[in-house]
Parts: structure tokens; sequence; C-alpha cells
């Protein structure tokens, strides 16, 4: 079946340090990949995506590679903000038929961000 | 209305008595998801409707829980004799028909049930 580990948290960092959130998976088929965030208070929002091997997603100073050879699709940001303290979310979906297809998510990492 | 909306924000019932949650999607969007996100866990699949009819309910954890998009817009999540390990937030997210190879889910804020 399809999974998705990442990182626990809770992710302690001062503003303007480097974040690094670990994220890997297993999938039968092709999978897309994806983070998504959810600020306090709010929904979960798509933050980026990479649909094949390679890609590089990249959002608000967010990046992720799409990396086959290690299954992972790590989230990385040079310099982080308060204003970026949620809970980020690590997901695949394998399109099997149409074009709609259900999302597996990891269990959500926890970042704080300090001044 | 502009995103996806959910009600009631809170529920708390007893066990053993029945339940309905409720999820507007944007207008417009055929596809329509629940998640079921428990506490320190991250969303887990229930069911997927495109249109009226359910595509896909290999998530639902068993028959008491159920669901219906009668007219391929509003969709009800209906949870019979609850328990209090469905206490849980209830998400709904929707999405559009494309050719896309991805077409993005868009999150409604929630339901949150409390079985006591």
């Amino acid at each position: 079946g399809n999974s998705v580990t990442q990182m626990e948290g809770p992710v302690t960092l001062s503003e303007e340090a480097f974040l690094t959130i670990n994220c890997t998976y297993t999938a039968t088929g092709y999978p897309s990949l994806f983070w998504y965030v959810q600020y306090p208070g709010e929904g979960l929002q798509l933050l980026l995506k990479a649909t094949k091997a390679d890609d590089k997603g990249s959002n608000k100073g967010f990046e992720a590679t799409y990396r086959k050879e290690t299954t992972s699709f790590h989230l990385e940001k040079g310099s982080v903000q308060v204003s970026d303290s949620a809970v980020y979310f690590c997901a695949l979906s394998v399109r099997h038929t149409g074009t709609a297809s259900k999302l597996t998510f990891g269990t959500g990492t926890r970042l704080q961000v300090t001044l | 209305g502009a995103g996806v909306s959910q009600t009631p924000s809170n529920k708390v019932t007893e066990k053993g008595k029945y339940v309905e949650l409720r999820c507007d999607p944007i207008s417009g969007h055929t596809a329509l998801y629940w998640y079921r996100q428990s506490l320190g866990q991250g969303p887990e699949f229930l069911i997927y409707f495109q249109g009226t009819g359910a595509a896909d309910d290999s998530g639902l954890p068993n028959d008491r829980f159920f669901a219906v998009r009668p007219e391929g817009s509003v969709s009800t999540l209906k949870i019979q004799r609850t328990e209090r390990g469905d206490s849980a937030v209830y998400l709904c997210a929707s999405s559009s028909q494309g050719t896309a190879n991805y077409n993005e889910q868009f999150f409604g804020p929630g339901t949150r049930l409390t079985v006591l």
C-alpha cells in the first residue's frame, strides 16, 4: 500500500534559520507528491507539489525535490519567518482512473519559529 | 461561496447517537472527498465522489459510516451509533474535473466531532 513517513516535531527554529523537514514515501505506481500546510485556525492549504521524478516544487520560498532513487520529498526553506509557524503535512496520490485521486498523508510536523 | 464550507464547525454528541456532517464544495467542482483527522495524525481518506456517485469508499471504517451527494454538489457524511473512537476532525475537500495529472484539492475548515 501507500504510506508517507515524515519527521516528528515539533521543530523549533529561530527566525532566519534554515529549515528541513524530511519526508519519505512508499507507493505502488508513480505518485505525485505534495506538501500541505495548516496555519493556526485555518484549513489545509496546498503549499507545493511535484508530479514526476526530479521535479522541484516551490512556493513562498519553500522548495522540495521529488527524488525517486531515495523515495524522498524533503521540504526546505533557506530563511524561515515567524509567519511560517504551522503544521506541515507531506502527502502523495497515485492516479488510477479518471483525474481525481485520494491523498495519503504523513502525520504532520509542527514548526515553531521564534524571534 | 469562495471556498469549501463545512457545518457544523463543532459537534458534541453522546455515544450511540446519530450525526450528520455537511460539506458545501466550491461551485462547479465535480470531485468531493471526505477525510478524517485524529489528534496528532494526518488526515485519512474516507470516501470520494465524482458527481453524485461514490467512486471510492474504501476508506470508510465500517458500515456505521455512510455518505451521500444526491445532486452532485452538497455532501452529507452520516455516522450511526457513534462511538468514542469516532471523535476526530472530519475534513471535506473538492477539486475540479480536468485533464491535468493532478487537480488540486481545496479543503474546508473541518467539523470537530466529539463523542462523549
